[in-house]
């Protein structure tokens, strides 16, 4: 059974730094691409980030700021958020896939707010 | 970036009718391989999405049959054969085919 269990999210001041983290499992981690996909309160699905075999891409809202990241010795991806702002506070989803998302985490909340 | 654009925004329907969602992209979804990466997802309320279908018309594995996708180039449909109380929530279309990815706004389903 694949799961994607996040966590790192909190409450952080605008302008402040948060990584984020994704446990992976039940599935052979690293010939998969991850993503972060992100859910303001009551707002839509926006996707973030991804990494792969061909490299890494980012949603221009973040550019420069956030660095996603995997480790699959153990089966992990992050996401470095910097100087972030009001509009990056929702509920990050670690998701599984390229071409088509399969699995989804149950996400975990950042809040930016002084 | 491509557009994504859902329409309606909601929708009331009755259980064991049909209901379809219409999904149009600003650019065509036919990637340079030949497939076509549009795909739709439900999110229950209080839920994680799940995925409903993708590349246009494959259901994903456990997706009732009473889902299906069709459409080409710019044009989607979803279509759910007859509405089930568990088909409530908010269904998304996203493209896959170019970086950024983008998703619809969304479609409300809610039951009659």
């Amino acid at each position: 059974e694949v799961q994607l269990l996040e966590s790192g999210g909190d409450l952080v001041q605008p302008g402040g730094s948060l990584r984020l983290s994704c446990a992976a499992s039940g599935f052979t981690f690293n010939k998969f691409a991850m993503n972060w996909v992100r859910q303001a309160p009551g707002k839509g699905l926006e996707w973030v980030s991804t990494i792969s075999a061909y490299g890494t891409y980012y949603a221009d809202s973040v550019k420069g700021r956030f660095t996603i990241s995997r480790d699959d010795s153990r089966n992990m991806i992050y996401l470095q958020m910097n100087s972030l702002r009001a509009e990056d506070m929702a509920l990050y989803y670690c998701v599984k896939g390229l071409y088509f998302i399969d699995y989804w985490g149950q996400g975990t909340l950042v809040t930016v707010s002084s | 970036d491509i557009v994504m654009t859902q329409t309606p925004l909601s929708l009331s329907v009755t259980p064991g009718q049909p209901a379809s969602i219409s999904c149009r992209s600003s650019q065509s979804l036919l990637h340079s391989d030949g497939k076509t990466f549009l795909s739709w997802y439900l999110q229950k309320p209080g839920q994680s999405p799940q995925l409903l279908i993708y590349e246009v018309s494959n259901r994903f594995s456990g997706v009732p049959d009473r889902f299906g996708g069709s459409g080409s180039g710019t044009d989607f449909t979803l279509r759910i054969s007859r509405v089930e109380a568990e088909d409530v929530g908010v269904y998304y279309c996203v493209q896959s085919t170019q970086f950024p990815r983008t998703f619809g706004q969304g479609t409300k389903v809610e039951i009659k």
